[in-house]
């Protein structure tokens, strides 16, 4: 079945650092990928899409500079948290569909834990 | 806009009891149905599935009928057992596919 890799799981680091996430489809084509992130105990909230080539499409409330979407190839996304802060501390996990196939769930990376010190 | 609505847990049953969680939508055109997992420390795996209405997905002893006539997607299970305690998640794709909505989750927690 459509396996997508994210990493790294979890990342420590200090205020001030840059990190970045990949997001990795590993047996099939992604387009599309999605970004989310989830605070404890709530539901995922989207980020952005990633779309392989362009721009990534920034949901509103979220910070583009602040969080760098890049979509280089078919199957690798990353996402950037630049000059992170406590406040980034969260729970950040990715997806993707097959590319040029309707209706396909999306599948999910095991997400990464970002602890922001 | 298109949205899920989901039943608020958490949700505790004995082993072996009926589960059913409440989802309902609202969309715009023929939505895809589904439903994720999460366990503990874990992320999200697809569940189950339906694409039209009237399908039923099914998984693991969970089923879910997509029922347009009450834009409905009710997750259910004859049995639960204390390996289903897991954070349970509706979601909608859009027509175009290209936008997911999710529900704010259902904990479930299953005692022995």
């Amino acid at each position: 079945g459509a396996v997508v890799s994210q990493h790294p799981s979890w990342v420590i680091c200090k205020s001030g650092t840059s990190v970045k996430i990949e997001c990795r489809s590993l047996d099939f084509q992604a387009t599309t990928m999605f970004w989310y992130r989830q605070f404890p105990k709530q539901s995922l909230m989207l980020m952005a899409t990633s779309n392989e080539g362009s721009k990534a499409t920034y949901e509103q409330g979220v910070e583009k500079d602040k969080f760098l979407i890049n979509h280089a190839s078919l199957t690798l996304s990353t996402l950037t948290v630049t000059s992170a802060h406590p406040e980034d501390s969260s729970f950040y996990i990715c997806s993707a569909s097959e590319a040029a196939r309707d209706n396909q769930p999306q599948h999910f990376g095991d997400g990464t834990r970002l602890s922001i010190l | 806009g298109d949205s899920v609505t989901q039943m608020e847990g958490p949700v505790t049953l004995s082993e072996e009891a009926f589960l059913t969680i409440n989802c309902t939508y609202t969309a715009t055109g023929y939505p895809s149905l589904f439903w994720y997992v999460q366990y503990p420390g874990e992320g999200l795996q697809l569940l189950l599935k339906a694409t039209k209405a009237d399908d039923k997905g099914s998984n693991k002893g969970f089923e879910a009928t997509y029922r347009k006539e009450t834009t409905s997607f009710h997750l259910e299970k004859g049995s639960v057992q204390v390996s289903d305690s897991a954070v349970y998640f509706c979601a909608l794709s859009d027509w175009t596919g290209n936008q997911f909505y999710f529900g704010t989750g259902t904990s479930l927690t299953v005692i022995p």
